[in-house]
């Protein structure tokens, strides 16, 4: 299995919008709504951001929110703070019953 | 609250055995219908899906990985663990385990690093 395609990286100034691409195919992401985003901080491990496509976990700041059209989920930040620079990483359920991760994304406050 | 705590040697010869073990603390292994995972990531790079399993002994496994791989679970210490034979230096990364809930992620552990090197 292929891993799902992330941009390398994303910037953006403090307060702005952004927004990160997760492509994958028709037996993964264009599939099931079964789409998760991670965080993570530079030595540390990753945290669950979203899940099923568009679910914000208890705890996880509003700013984050999830969306999906065809084979490409997005991640969009809102009101981008010193404190969401991080690596994002996206994961989807396939039609092989395995999982698969993205990329990965970087995540610049400028 | 759950805490997961990875285990097991940072260092593997080439062409032996990585065995690592994942102990589960604040909550029972054999509750609910979650799957315990492992997911690994090389130095400076992406995460990497090994494999999954519940606690009655389903797997799954990351076809890439899968003739290589086992994960079992042991209810009674309240752990599971994975085992990756015929290692090279590509394996070297931090493993996390983890607790899948549905399609995703809900609790990690710390990460231990492994090293494949003679």
């Amino acid at each position: 299995q292929s891993a799902l395609t992330q941009p390398a990286s994303v910037s953006g100034s403090p307060g702005q919008s952004i927004t990160i691409s997760c492509t994958g195919t028709s037996s993964d992401v264009g599939r099931y709504n079964y789409v998760s985003w991670y965080q993570q901080h530079p030595g540390k491990a990753p945290k669950l951001m979203i899940y099923e496509v568009t679910n914000r976990p208890s705890g996880v700041s509003n700013r984050f929110s999830g969306s999906k059209s065809g084979n490409t989920a997005s991640l969009t930040i809102s009101g981008l703070q010193a404190e969401d620079e991080a690596d994002y990483y996206c994961s989807s359920y396939t039609s092989s019953s395995t999982y698969v991760f993205g990329t990965g994304t970087k995540v610049t406050v400028l | 609250q759950l805490q997961l705590q990875e285990s097991g040697p940072g260092l593997v010869k080439p062409s032996e055995t990585l065995s690592l073990t994942c102990t589960v603390s604040g909550g029972s292994i054999s509750s609910g219908t979650y799957f315990w995972g492992w997911i690994r990531q090389p130095p400076g790079k992406g995460l990497d899906w090994i494999g999954s399993i519940s606690y009655d002994g389903r797997s799954y496994y990351n076809p890439s990985l899968k003739s290589r791989v086992t994960i079992s679970v042991d209810t009674s210490k309240n752990q599971f663990s994975l085992n990756l034979s015929s290692v090279t230096a590509a394996d070297t990364a931090v493993h996390y385990c983890a607790r899948r809930r549905g399609s995703y992620v809900e609790y990690w552990g710390q990460g231990t690093l492994v090293t494949v090197s003679s």
